[in-house]
């Protein structure tokens, strides 16, 4: 079955310094890779996703991940992170050829001036 | 282009109640999820509807039903509200399988 990781639940960073929110995932079958992110009382919104081609895909704001297959983890990172970036970020999962979305539990970043 | 609707976007039940939570989409998308989020446990799935006539259980089902009355809206009910059902409910759609999920504002929900 599948499953999604995201291990850190909070992370706290200084604006201009760089992030990384860490996504690991297990599927028995090939995968499509997404990162949404959620600002207070919204819903998700897509900020990049992974299909096919370069593992390493943009967000036209400053984020990027990049598709390890071997560690099985699409991991999200941002240079320098600006306050607007405090939301939560979720990972999902969805095995090719299926409807589901698998999400994982959400990690808080909370940029701090 | 209003995208998602979601309605209400606030309800309070007593345990017992039923509610029907509403959903639609002006993007033409073929498929459309309910999902519930609670603290700590990200997205479930309740129910999603492939194609106009279809629906399917996800994660969660127990206690809820679907109806995807036509191509544009899909609703989510509530036969006899419990407090585990206090969450906030999602309503999602997309082309197809895999393609992006589009999510609406969401419903929050507080069962007495």
């Amino acid at each position: 079955a599948q499953s999604v990781t995201q291990l850190d639940s909070q992370v706290p960073v200084f604006e201009e310094a760089p992030v990384e929110l860490r996504c690991n995932y297990s599927s028995s079958v090939s995968v499509y890779l997404f990162w949404y992110v959620q600002y207070p009382n919204q819903g998700l919104q897509l900020l990049l996703k992974y299909l096919s081609g370069s593992t390493l895909v943009e967000s036209i704001n400053g984020f990027e991940a990049e598709f390890n297959k071997s560690q099985t983890s699409f991991h999200l990172r941002k240079p320098s992170v600006h306050i607007s970036d405090t939301a939560e970020y979720f990972c999902a999962v969805s095995e090719m050829g299926t409807y589901k979305y698998i999400f994982g539990t959400g990690t808080r970043l909370k940029v701090l001036a | 282009n209003a995208g998602v609707t979601q309605t209400p976007k606030f309800q309070v039940l007593k345990t017992g109640q039923s509610m029907t939570l509403q959903c639609a989409q002006d993007m033409n998308h073929n498929s459309m999820y309910w999902y519930r989020q609670d603290p700590g446990m990200g997205l479930r799935l309740i129910y999603y509807s492939a194609s106009e006539g279809t629906t399917d259980k996800g994660e969660v089902p127990n206690g809820y039903n679907v109806s995807r009355l036509n191509k544009r809206e899909f609703s989510l009910r509530l036969e006899s509200a419990a407090p585990s059902q206090t969450s906030v409910y999602f309503c999602a759609s997309s082309l197809g399988a895999e393609e992006t999920q589009y999510f609406g504002p969401g419903t929050r929900l507080l069962v007495l």
